[in-house]
């Protein structure tokens, strides 16, 4: 079945960028996703990419795929405090709108 | 972006009543409306497929009597935790599709704690 992984945790300076990597398994999947979760809040939509680019900038995130690894990675320039939270992944399941997330990444920011 | 409004965002109730969750789309139709779980330090799992109209369809291991399911109108989804157990604590969120299924709308979620 779909399956979506994440490493579940990292860890950087304030200032340094980050990057956090998903694979999926899905190849039918037609858009993938970035959403960020604060403690006890609900999702925060961060950005999306359709399946057939390779790249995606919007301000101080970059999404980069690799559509013949299934790999999707987030990167996050000038990481501030306020960037710590839970990053999940998610790809959407055959254009149904159902989506499949990773386990998250819990992203801590160091001052 | 389309708004999809969920509540209560918090609740707490005692083991046995059932719990309410309602989603309403405030500026657009929704035909479909997915309801996800997430417990403590867990990815969200889809739970369940609302239709307007219809039955919703269940994902493997959720059971469909006590997690009801109503989707009456275009605007309006609705979730009840029947005859709620402290091991349904979790936090409920639902989404709703944007048009050509390119992104999903969610609910501010609702933390549910069952004493």
């Amino acid at each position: 079945g779909e399956d979506v992984e994440q490493s579940l945790f990292l860890s950087v300076r304030e200032g340094d960028s980050s990057v956090i990597n998903c694979t999926y398994t899905d190849s039918s999947s037609t858009y993938l996703y970035w959403y960020k979760q604060e403690p006890g809040a609900g999702l925060q939509l961060l950005t999306y990419i359709f399946s057939n680019m390779d790249m995606k900038q919007d301000q101080r995130l970059t999404v980069l795929l690799n559509k013949k690894d299934k790999h999707l990675s987030l990167r996050i320039a000038d990481t501030q405090t306020g960037d710590s939270a839970i990053y999940f992944c998610a790809e959407s399941i055959s254009n149904t709108g159902k989506l499949i997330f990773g386990q998250g990444t819990t992203l801590q920011v160091k001052p | 972006g389309a708004v999809v409004s969920q509540h209560p965002s918090r609740v707490i109730c005692k083991s046995g009543t059932s719990v309410k969750i309602e989603c309403r789309s405030l500026d657009f139709q929704a035909t479909t409306m997915f309801w996800y779980r997430q417990f403590p330090k867990q990815s969200l799992m889809l739970m369940a497929t609302s239709n307007e109209g219809s039955k919703a369809t269940y994902e493997q291991g959720v059971e469909k009597d006590k997690f009801l399911i109503n989707h009456a109108s275009l605007t309006l989804s609705t979730l009840t935790v029947a005859s709620a157990h402290p091991e349904d604590s979790s936090f409920y969120i639902c989404s709703a599709p944007g048009l050509e299924n390119t992104e999903a709308f969610f609910g501010q979620g609702t933390r549910l704690t069952v004493v």
